[in-house]
């Protein structure tokens, strides 16, 4: 079974405008990790922000924002200001024990195109 | 940046081949992960070392083998490449041992074969 989804293949958003990139996961562990991360067209993943399970506010990296709402099972992203930069495809993913090596659980990714 | 070096970058060969990939890490942690990356399957975890000579399978380990002799060093084996295993491949490394911590990322190898 999928243990993360990710309902949106792609989203378009305005520059200077708010965006939340979707994400639901599936657990039946008291401790977990969730993460995001970016992967630009040059290819490289990049760590963006992460909430953990017991954590008892939302997570903030700057114009990032973790809406962790745990009773439903979901860890959307919130980008604020887009800017062009953040065209990229985007990927939520879960630590947990049960997974081997503690290894993350990514989704199929949401595609964001930035436009003018 | 986290100071993980992929080798190559990019690579194609042919079916029946061997191919090995190098992770290089000079952060000192003691976790080491190899994923593969196909579209519509996010990244999925090949084998994983938690020290040095230590390591065990992950989800998709079939036709593959991984080795670490050193801290630094993780190395991805296909002894016998098959066009399924066109891929994209990355390796992560992680600092501790549990669901808090994210991995970083190596920019990744592009490997082909034919």
């Amino acid at each position: 079974a999928q243990k993360i989804t990710q309902t949106q293949p792609g989203m378009f958003v305005q520059e200077k405008e708010a965006v939340t990139l979707d994400c639901t996961y599936d657990t039946s562990d008291p401790s977990y990790g969730l993460f995001w991360y970016k992967q630009p067209s040059s290819g490289e993943m990049i760590f963006l922000i992460y909430q953990g399970s017991y954590d008892q506010q939302n997570a903030t990296e700057g114009r990032y924002s973790l809406n962790f709402q745990k009773a439903r099972k979901s860890a959307n992203l919130v980008i604020s200001a887009s800017q062009l930069g953040d065209s990229a495809m985007y990927f939520c993913a879960m630590r947990e024990a049960s997974n081997s090596g503690y290894a993350l659980n990514f989704g199929k990714g949401t595609s964001l195109l930035v436009t003018p | 940046d986290a100071g993980i070096t992929q080798s190559p970058r990019h690579k194609v060969t042919e079916t029946g081949t061997p191919v090995t990939l190098r992770c290089h890490q000079t952060e000192n942690h003691r976790y080491m992960y190899w994923y593969r990356q196909d579209p519509g399957h996010g990244l999925r975890l090949i084998h994983y070392s938690y020290g040095v000579k230590d390591t065990d399978k992950g989800e998709v380990s079939d036709g593959y083998s991984v080795s670490r002799s050193k801290t630094e060093d993780f190395l991805l084996t296909l002894e016998s490449a098959t066009s399924s295993q066109t891929s994209v491949y990355f390796c992560a490394i992680s600092e501790e041992w549990g669901a808090n911590q994210p991995q970083h990322f190596g920019d990744g190898t592009r490997l082909s074969i034919l």
